[in-house]
């Protein structure tokens, strides 16, 4: 099955600098690679997704990158603001069937 | 427009009792349902998903049991509870891309 994996688990950034998290994946059939910000107590929610059939995608201030060859996607955040301090998970499915989340980043935006 | 509904929010069980968490969906037909378990400071493990009524799949050996007895209900089991149970239930749906969680539920066993 697909294995997916994030890094780093834990991200403090000043505010107004880029935040960077980086995942890889193991299943080359894998075609959907969508984010999900979940604030302290309450539900993952996504924020942002991507198909294997582009390279980025962009939404204000958050973008994804994707790698097919290597296998890892990025999310960046520029700009950052303290409502960005949250976790963030990473998935990964193939014909969106079943999604395999990477293990999150702790996202703190120092003002 | 489509909502998902789970319950209790929270929830404090002794070792040894039985659990039943329920979510429903509405809005929508022959949705994929998910269970997934969030241990405290780590990712979400999916531990059931289906795809139809009946149809269970279960992704990693464990006390726990799911059913679908409806399109659109989803109930995650145990018929006792061990301490390494507790952690935050989310159940989710998907039509394909976009997955939508429930509020989530916050088992304690004690």
């Amino acid at each position: 099955g697909e294995n997916v994996e994030q890094h780093p688990s834990t991200l403090s950034v000043q505010e107004g600098d880029s935040a960077v998290i980086k995942c890889t994946y193991s299943d080359s059939a894998s075609n959907y690679f969508p984010w999900y910000k979940q604030e302290l107590g309450k539900r993952p929610q996504l924020i942002i997704d991507i198909r294997s059939n582009v390279g980025e995608k962009k939404d204000q201030r958050i973008a994804v990158t994707l790698n097919k060859t290597a296998k890892h996607f990025s999310l960046h955040i520029t700009e950052t603001q303290p409502e960005d301090s949250a976790v963030y998970f990473c998935a990964a499915t193939h014909n969106d069937y079943k999604l395999s989340f990477g293990a999150g980043t702790t996202v703190t935006v120092r003002a | 427009s489509q909502t998902i509904h789970q319950w209790p929010a929270t929830l404090v069980q002794p070792v040894g009792s039985p659990l039943s968490l329920e979510c429903t969906v509405e809005g929508t037909s022959n949705p994929n349902l998910y269970w997934y378990r969030q241990a405290a400071g780590r990712g979400l493990q999916l531990l059931f998903y289906s795809v139809g009524i009946g149809q269970i799949s279960s992704e990693v050996p464990q006390n726990l049991s799911a059913s679908r007895p409806q399109d659109r209900q989803f109930i995650l089991s145990s018929k006792k509870l061990l301490l390494s149970d507790s952690g935050f239930y989310l159940c989710a749906w998907s039509l394909g891309t976009e997955a939508f969680f429930g509020q989530g539920t916050r088992l304690t066993v004690v």
